[in-house]
């Protein structure tokens, strides 16, 4: 079945450095791909998607390319905020519009 | 507009107990899940909605029931709890645009539940 591999946190960085939390996938066919984080006490939210190969998703200075290659879809922020201190979880969509996570990246940024 | 809402925020059963989770959208959307959170193991579909009066089987669907009691809400019911059931539950509902439109989810805040 599909599967979604995430890098282990948590991942502690400082105030201005940059951020990669490495994703890859196993899917049969094409499926959307998904990056939501979750704040403190709260549910999850889209943060970004790509839909097909080579696809670039991107909000709040987060971007995500889709790497039909490699079967990645790494997230990465030039200068991450302590604000961005959150779970980040990739996520495939597949044919039949269910969503598979992987384990979730804890992200600490410190001042 | 709330979104999507859960009750209760927070809950301990003994185990043995029943409880029900309650979920509600205000959002017009079709489809419904339940999903439970553990660590290390993200999301995992418990039950799905497609649409008002259908409910289907997810990943992890022993222990629960649900029900579509309408367009707005979809309930998780645990008949007999167990501690293997505590976990972080999370509701969400999508739609998904006419045409080509992508299809997303949106969650609710979560109910922790601890059984002991």
């Amino acid at each position: 079945g599909d599967s979604v591999t995430q890098m282990e946190g948590p991942v502690t960085l400082s105030e201005e450095a940059f951020l990669t939390i490495n994703c890859t996938y196993t899917a049969t066919g094409y499926p959307s791909l998904f990056w939501y984080v979750q704040y403190p006490g709260e549910g999850l939210q889209l943060l970004l998607k790509a839909t097909k190969a080579d696809d670039k998703g991107s909000n709040k200075g987060f971007e995500a390319t889709y790497r039909k290659e490699t079967t990645s879809f790494h997230l990465e922020k030039g200068s991450v905020q302590v604000s961005d201190s959150a779970v980040y979880f990739c996520a495939l969509r597949d044919a039949g519009n269910m969503l598979t996570f992987g384990g979730g990246t804890r992200l600490m940024v410190k001042p | 507009n709330a979104g999507v809402t859960q009750t209760p925020k927070f809950q301990v059963l003994k185990t043995g107990q029943s409880m029900t989770l309650q979920c509600a959208q205000d959002m017009n959307h079709n489809s419904m899940y339940w999903y439970r959170q553990d660590p290390g193991m993200g999301l995992r579909l418990i039950y799905y909605s497609a649409s008002e009066g259908t409910t289907d089987k997810g990943e992890v669907p022993n222990g629960y029931n649900v029900s579509r009691l309408n367009k707005r809400e979809f309930s998780l019911r645990l008949e007999s709890a167990a501690p293997s059931q505590t976990s972080v539950y999370f509701c969400a509902s999508s739609y998904k645009p006419g045409g080509t439109g992508e299809e997303t989810q949106y969650f609710g805040p979560g109910t922790r539940l601890l059984v002991l």
